[in-house]
């Protein structure tokens, strides 16, 4: 059954430190792989996604994000973070197959604080 | 640029009672689902619907759930007897086509089942 792990319940940065959240999946094909951030009582913002070819890619926000397929991972990145980028962070996986139309799995989420 | 919306935003109902709550897609996507976040918890997939029908449903969606399209616009979940557990923040999210596409959430609507 396809999964997705974000290992990380909570991470804490300085303000202008670099950040990676980690992000493993377990799916049998070829992923479709998104990252979305909340805000508190918010909605889903997507930051990036990945569907095929080139493995680095960029979102919004100055987010990247690169998909490893050997070691089953889709890390997100960004080198300076800024104090509004405080908010929640979940890995999705787009499941199905065939004519599915798609449902996205979710990872638990990494929540992230930062420090002035 | 478009978003999805949701309507309300918040909801506070008696176990036992139905709601009903709203979703209007972006105008030109044709993929629908309904998601929910029970606190603290993960997102968990629902249900997707396309050419007016369910393409999926998750074995949370039981026969209390249901989902309409009752014109062009709206995109609707009801929820026909509410329980303690149905608590959660749910959300719409819509998409242009199946599966590898992006899907765009809405704000999300936060039901208490009392």
């Amino acid at each position: 059954a396809q999964s997705v792990t974000q290992p990380d319940i909570h991470i804490t940065v300085s303000e202008g430190a670099s950040l990676e959240l980690r992000c493993n999946y377990s799916y049998g094909a070829t992923p479709y792989l998104f990252w979305y951030v909340q805000s508190p009582g918010q909605g889903l913002q997507l930051l990036l996604k990945y569907f095929s070819g080139d493995t680095l890619v960029q979102g919004i926000k100055g987010f990247e994000a690169e998909f490893k397929r050997s070691q089953s991972s889709f890390n997100l990145r960004k080198p300076s973070v800024h104090w509004s980028d405080a908010a929640e962070y979940f890995c999705a996986v787009g499941a199905g197959y065939g004519g599915s139309q798609g449902n996205l799995i979710f990872g638990k989420g990494t929540k992230l604080s930062v420090k002035p | 640029e478009p978003e999805v919306t949701q309507t309300p935003s918040h909801q506070v109902t008696q176990m036992g009672q139905e709601v009903i709550l709203r979703c209007v897609p972006i105008s030109n996507h044709l993929y629908f689902y309904w998601y929910r976040q029970i606190l603290g918890q993960k997102v968990e997939f629902l249900v997707s619907f396309y050419n007016n029908e369910i393409s999926e449903k998750s074995e949370i969606f039981d026969d209390q759930f249901s989902v309409e399209r009752p014109d062009g616009s709206n995109f609707t979940l009801k929820i026909r007897s509410t329980k303690l557990e149905d608590s959660a923040m749910y959300f719409c999210a819509s998409s242009v086509s199946g599966r590898g596409r992006a899907q765009y959430f809405g704000p999300g609507t936060r039901l208490l089942v009392l």
